[in-house]
């Protein structure tokens, strides 16, 4: 079992839907989550952190944290075509020095 | 330029050759990083530097891979004896790794190994 589990998708939305991308982990000691966004042949780029659980929001993106459940959740709302891309949560135990994966969600959203 | 930056961006061996890939940190980030990334897959560590050192390097498959940064800044990972199942992306991120905090890494676009 990998630590950081994520559904592959395809997601396919049409363009202005709210976007819920879902990702469940194992480990207790991770404290800090991340969500990448990565484009094809591209390499990943840090959208939003959290640290323990809770709520953090950016523009349309909010990142949420449930560690009762161990469960980590991005929305974006208003979603626009230029937010197709593959969508890596990851996860990082205190103080520790590598981050773990999951698979990557591939959305693609419809003019 | 500002970001992280890796070439070759594609390289082409045939197996049992020996591939070096090289890193380009963001300059004054300590913390160098590779990451193995196979196709529908998410990034996989193989090794952290701190550094000029190795902080870290179980994520390494076995001792045909090997990385170094002599100087605390560029980063070089070597593929000994490559076999078709090296074939991957490899991707590297620098951090400016500040203890007790989340650790923001930037990654580079990548270096795709293709072992024929």
């Amino acid at each position: 079992q990998k630590e950081v589990e994520q559904d592959p998708g395809p997601l396919s939305v049409p363009e202005g839907a709210i976007v819920s991308l879902n990702c469940t982990y194992s480990n207790s000691a991770f404290q800090y989550f991340m969500w990448y966004r990565q484009y094809s042949r591209k390499g990943p780029e840090l959208l939003m952190y959290t640290y323990s659980s809770g709520n953090k929001e950016d523009g349309r993106f909010t990142a949420q944290v449930d560690k009762s459940s161990k469960y980590i959740s991005l929305f974006i709302r208003d979603s626009q075509p230029s937010d197709s891309a593959t969508y890596l949560c990851a996860a990082e135990p205190y103080n520790f020095n590598k981050f773990y994966f999951g698979s990557g969600t591939k959305l693609n959203v419809k003019p | 330029g500002a970001g992280v930056s890796q070439t070759p961006s594609n390289k082409v061996t045939e197996k049992g050759k020996y591939v070096e890939l090289r890193c380009d940190p963001i300059s004054g980030h300590t913390a160098l990083y590779w990451y193995r990334q196979s196709l529908g897959q998410g990034p996989e560590f193989l090794i952290y530097f701190q550094g000029t050192g190795a902080a870290d390097d179980s994520g390494l498959p076995n001792d045909r891979f090997f990385a170094v940064r002599p100087e605390g800044s560029v980063s070089t990972l070597k593929i000994q004896r490559t076999e078709r199942g090296d074939s991957a992306v490899y991707l590297c991120a620098s951090s400016l790794r500040t203890s007790g905090s989340p650790d923001t890494q930037y990654f580079g676009p990548g270096t795709r190994l293709t072992v024929l």
